[in-house]
């Protein structure tokens, strides 16, 4: 079983409509991220957390929110979905901000 | 300028040949560097860590300079099963000594026979 996992692994919606990717752990690690990817842009950081209750901005989070429920996930919410937020979305986990480790990303299409 | 840069390649050279790749960092203040590999449409996964004082894994070797502020892989002999896209990953301060991994846009490489 992977310790970092993301559902759903591929997700085609419409424009305008809601939906949310998650993420759960078995690391036991504090410390989560979610990047999005775009080809030749590598990855981009969306939002991050260090702990239950905590909530930090990345460099491209507007379009965006996550929740951190408990340690072991965190979900990232689309509120209103757009063509240009087609891409491919990892979460990483870190125990100590160092090495990360990812889940197997989530391919999202826009249409 | 971005944060991170890496020449996007793609460097494509034959099995045996060494390959060299460079990676430059804007932030002076930047703390652990690290070499992530990443294949087609899978994760990244961590290759290694950079130190100043070089490091070395089998056919691998990544050096930091601090003082041009840049960091390199080296990889000798290479193999087919070395094609892939190589990240370098920068921890940058975000807010308040908060240091947070950021990535290059990958050099992609790829070995032929």
């Amino acid at each position: 079983d992977a310790d970092v996992t993301q559902t759903p692994r591929n997700r085609i919606t419409k424009t305008g409509k809601r939906i949310m990717l998650e993420c759960s752990q078995t690391k036991g690690h504090d410390r989560m991220y979610w990047y999005r990817q775009d080809p030749g842009l590598g990855l981009r950081l969306i939002y991050y957390s260090f702990d239950v209750k905590d909530i930090n901005k990345g460099e491209i989070s507007d379009g965006y929110s996550v929740s951190r429920q408990a340690q072991a996930k965190f979900s990232l919410s689309l509120e209103s979905a757009i063509p240009n937020q087609t891409a491919l979305y990892f979460c990483a986990t870190s125990a100590d901000g160092q090495h990360l480790h990812f889940g197997n990303g989530t391919r999202l299409t826009v249409t | 300028r971005k944060e991170v840069e890496q020449d996007p390649g793609p460097f494509n050279v034959p099995e045996g040949a060494t390959v060299a790749f460079n990676c430059t960092y804007s932030n002076s203040a930047s703390q652990s560097f690290f070499w992530y590999r990443q294949d087609c449409r899978k994760e990244p996964k961590l290759l290694m860590s950079v130190y100043s004082s070089g490091n070395e894994d089998g056919r691998f070797t990544a050096q930091l300079n601090r003082a041009s502020q840049y960091i390199s892989l080296l990889i000798r002999d290479s193999k087919l099963s070395d094609s892939a896209t190589y990240l370098c990953v920068v921890k940058v301060d975000r807010s308040g000594g908060s240091y947070i991994p950021t990535f290059g846009r990958g050099t992609s490489l790829i070995v032929h026979p």
